[in-house]
């Protein structure tokens, strides 16, 4: 069983549609929790991070956390064609990011 | 510097031969991590230094692969032998001190591009 596991897609959503992107991990003692995008041939960057159980919004991003179920999720809402990229769920065990590990990713592509 | 620096951004090399890739973190990020990305693949976890020491290398995948970060600032990952099966881009990230605003965020440099004939 892979530490963080993903879809590897691809979603294809229509411009303007909600996409769901999902992760699911396997250490109970993971704490942190990101999701990074990464556009074709660029390096990984930041969009979202959470730390406690529950939903945490930022414009259009919305990440979910369930540790209960191992489980992470981030909602794309108002999908543009800019958002196409590849999008990597990361799992750190202790706040403060220390080992941080990497699902395999989710391709997603907005049509317009 | 402003950002994460890596050189080169590509190396060409030869089976057998020996290989350096060098990071240069984010001035004042005390933690350096290195990843390896193969296409289609997330990034996979080689070794994270706290300051000079590597405080986790449970990703290096055999003895050939080696990291020093001497002064705390500048790493090297070095590679020996190097086999087809390198052929990566090595992604370096740096992060900074616990305690302070951002402290959980990975800043990645560019990369640098192995190819092994």
């Amino acid at each position: 069983q892979k530490e963080v596991e993903q879809n590897s897609g691809p979603l294809s959503v229509p411009e303007g549609a909600i996409a769901s992107l999902n992760c699911t991990y396997s250490d109970r003692g993971s704490q942190s929790f990101f999701w990074y995008r990464q556009y074709s041939g660029k390096s990984p960057e930041l969009i979202m991070s959470i730390y406690s159980n529950g939903d945490k919004e930022d414009g259009r991003f919305t990440a979910q956390l369930n540790k209960a179920s191992q489980y992470v999720s981030l909602l794309i809402r108002d999908s543009q064609p800019s958002d196409s990229a590849t999008y990597l769920c990361a799992v750190a065990r202790r706040i403060g990011g220390f080992k941080t590990i990497f699902g395999a990713g989710t391709r997603l592509f907005v049509k317009a | 510097g402003a950002g994460v620096s890596q050189t080169p951004s590509n190396k060409v090399t030869e089976k057998g031969k020996y290989v350096e890739l060098r990071c240069d973190p984010i001035s004042g990020h005390t933690a350096l991590y290195w990843y390896r990305q193969s296409l289609g693949q997330g990034p996979e976890f080689l070794i994270y230094f706290q300051g000079t020491g590597a405080a986790d290398d449970s990703g290096l995948p055999n003895d050939r692969f080696f990291a020093v970060r001497p002064e705390g600032s500048v790493s090297t990952l070095k590679i020996q032998r190097t086999e087809r099966g390198d052929s990566a881009v090595y992604l370096c990230a740096s992060r900074r001190d616990r305690g302070r605003p951002g402290a959980n965020v990975l800043t990645f440099g560019a990369g640098s591009r192995l190819t092994v004939l």
